[in-house]
């Protein structure tokens, strides 16, 4: 098992460009979830997905936008990239609420918005 | 709204004396608690969970942690730290009554001195 995929690894944008990171699981995980990470901040949710077909806004939505393809993958899109939203992108996957909560997490996307 | 604290940024200890990492957290129902380990350029690593039970919660590389419902408290501890523990450290904490939402605190540096 791959466990949770992450791409692209890193990426730089311009300030108004569109990109979407792609998160997948092979480990028929029911809940995922999208964190950015920046330094002083620690992992701030910024959305989740409690099963296929739904979404949830975490801390920092703004700005963002996500996607649950199917069971799988679930996408961030940025529509009109800031320089704030230069972080580290980490995605993470669970089994569902009836478990032992436990998460997992993928490798990371660095994001550079100049 | 759930929360959690880690109240110190940085905490350096002498290679084999006993550690303690900080954490407080708020939730409306029962807290489901978690420590994650992050290693540099890394995700992060499950360490250990509090979900019910015994206050005192044992997990991966000889941490454990305390569970203290007065003082809303899930300090990670352990009796003899090794270099090789130097990492940041996560607290984490699920509203029990609430959906799947999961809320991470800004992180604890640990320095362990050789």
């Amino acid at each position: 098992n791959a466990g949770v995929t992450q791409t692209p690894k890193f990426q730089v944008l311009k300030t108004g460009q569109s990109m979407t990171l792609q998160c997948a699981q092979d480990m028929n995980h029911n809940s995922m979830y999208w964190y950015r990470q920046d330094p002083g901040m620690g992992l701030r949710l910024i959305y989740y997905s409690a099963s296929e077909g739904t979404t949830d806004k975490g801390e920092v939505p703004n700005g963002y936008n996500v996607s649950r393809l199917n069971k799988r993958e679930f996408s961030l899109r940025l529509e009109s990239a800031a320089p704030s939203q230069t972080s580290v992108y980490f995605c993470a996957s669970k089994f569902g609420r009836m478990d032992t909560d436990t998460q997992y997490f993928g490798p990371g996307t660095r994001l550079t918005v100049l | 709204a759930q929360s959690v604290a880690q109240p110190e940024d940085q905490v350096n200890v002498a290679e084999g004396n006993p550690l303690t990492v900080k954490c407080t957290y708020s939730v409306s129902g029962n807290p489901y608690l978690f420590w994650y380990v992050q290693y540099p350029n890394r995700g992060l690593q499950f360490l250990l969970k509090y979900i019910t039970g015994d206050n005192l919660v044992k997990g991966s590389y000889g941490f454990e942690a305390e569970f203290n419902k007065s003082q809303t408290s899930f300090h990670l501890k352990k009796p003899s730290a090794l270099v090789s523990d130097s990492a940041l450290y996560f607290c984490a904490v699920r509203d029990g009554y609430r959906d799947d939402k999961i809320i991470f605190g800004k992180g604890t540096r640990l320095h362990i001195l050789p």
